[in-house]
């Protein structure tokens, strides 16, 4: 079963904009990741937060995670047209099984 | 450096036929081999993970089963393919218990006639 849900299934947005994308997961966790894939492409590892951690920025990006909601959102901020993507969440759980569940992705289309 | 290699990028085979996806991996050693299934616009659906040659977990019963025949090699195989079977096939890996994230081959594109 998926341990992670993203919010919205799909984003379009005009090139400037920022995009917040949120994933939801059902278990406590060890640390969750985002991760980006181009259409039909594999996926890259965009950031990892571990549970002991509230928020991360890399570049562009702002990850927040609030474990008492279970909730993690990714933040884009002036989304460019190459930012055209799915996003995933990943989570692994506590007992450190080597395993990441993959949430269902958010479609996002910037616009130039 | 550390890099991935999955082959082939397309595949399109009839039903009922066998079925071999590999999946190799270079520059680091004891990796954690995983497949993944992605059906079209979907999330990701983990298959079979592996710690270590001949180590080989399930997640999901199925048609298909994997190997490990090698340390940095990790086979996805199917005696008789079915409609079903048709997605795109992902292959990652990490090291320890993944917290720098998966590496992921660019996927392998099987349609089942």
């Amino acid at each position: 079963s998926q341990q992670g849900e993203e919010d919205p299934q799909a984003l379009s947005i005009q090139e400037g904009e920022n995009a917040t994308m949120n994933c939801s997961y059902k278990t406590s966790i060890n640390n969750l990741q985002w991760y980006r894939q181009n259409s039909g492409r594999g996926l890259v590892h965009l950031i990892l937060i571990r549970s002991n951690e509230r928020e991360k920025h890399s570049g562009r990006l702002r990850v927040t995670l609030d474990t008492s909601k279970k909730s993690s959102s990714l933040l884009i901020t002036a989304s460019r047209a190459a930012d055209t993507a799915s996003y995933f969440c990943a989570t692994a759980s506590p007992s450190g099984t080597y395993k990441y569940i993959f949430g269902t992705g958010t479609r996002l289309k910037v616009l130039a | 450096s550390q890099t991935i290699h999955q082959w082939p990028a397309t595949l399109v085979q009839p039903v009922g036929s066998p079925l071999s996806l590999e999946c190799t991996v270079e520059g680091t050693s004891n990796p954690n081999l995983y497949w993944y299934r992605q059906a079209a616009g979907r999330g990701l659906q983990l298959l079979f993970y592996s710690v270590g040659i001949g180590q080989i977990s399930s997640e999901v019963p199925q048609n298909l089963s994997a190997s490990r025949p090698q340390d940095r090699q990790f086979i996805l195989s199917s005696k008789k393919l079915l409609l079903s079977d048709s997605g795109f096939y992902l292959c990652a890996w990490s090291s320890g218990q993944g917290l720098r994230g998966y590496t992921f081959g660019s996927g392998t594109r099987l349609t089942v006639v």
